[in-house]
């Protein structure tokens, strides 16, 4: 799997947009850019993924650069219930139905 | 019950007990998957079921026992557990399709071990 780098930690003010980069400059062509979020002591939510694309859905819009070497997720307008880790994953296409590895995330802290 | 669900939600067990996690799913997926969530620690995958083929991690020790009887239950079967074995454990579910598949996840089962 491709390494992905983020920041350890952010802060965004409520009502404000969420603009958390991931950078995968080792991605291959086969592998997809997912993001999942992890709220204190719950298990694991799936946001979005993409490709190449640039992806819209109810929760985030995720933008992938033309060198798909790294991406933004965009939380339009933060919550304070949008406090949360945020995983930047990269996967394969097909492959073993393991290959999906968490890292160490972004702790996105939403301030009132 | 709709998703997925995990029971209990919190189990605190010696060292010589055994017992069981549960994970349920109400999806119609094809393939289910523990994870193993330590304080400060990123997910780690210990077991997957993905169409009635079993695949761990090697690094998982012989006392967590996996079992999936059907596609939409698994069990984590714990035996003669150790303190730092104290985590939460977490179920998750997906369409296993050979081209991936988001995975769903449960609650958790929050375990100490004493």
């Amino acid at each position: 799997d491709a390494k992905t780098t983020q920041p350890t930690s952010m802060d965004c003010a409520e009502g404000r947009a969420a603009n958390l980069p991931c950078n995968h400059s080792t991605i291959s062509g086969n592998e997809y850019v997912y993001w999942y979020r992890q709220i204190h002591s719950q298990g694991p939510q799936y946001i979005i993924h993409g490709l190449k694309n640039n992806e819209t859905n109810e929760m985030a819009s995720l933008i992938i650069t033309e060198d798909r070497k790294s991406s933004t997720l965009i939380l339009p307008h933060a919550t304070l219930r949008d406090t949360a880790v945020y995983y930047c994953i990269v996967r394969p296409l097909s492959g073993s139905a393991r290959q999906l590895t968490f890292g160490s995330g972004t702790q996105l802290t939403v301030l009132p | 019950e709709t998703g997925v669900t995990q029971t209990p939600r919190h189990l605190v067990m010696g060292m010589t007990n055994k017992k069981s996690l549960k994970c349920e799913q109400h999806l119609g997926h094809n393939a289910m998957y523990w994870y193993k969530q330590s304080a400060k620690k990123p997910l780690e995958l210990m077991f997957v079921y993905s169409l009635e083929e079993r695949v761990e991690n090697n690094s998982v020790p012989s006392r967590f026992s996996p079992e999936c009887p059907n596609s939409s239950h698994l069990f984590l079967h714990l035996h003669t557990l150790q303190p730092e074995d104290s985590a939460l454990y977490l179920c998750a579910s997906s369409q296993y399709s050979g081209r991936g598949g988001e995975q769903y996840f449960g609650p958790g089962t929050r375990l100490t071990v004493t």
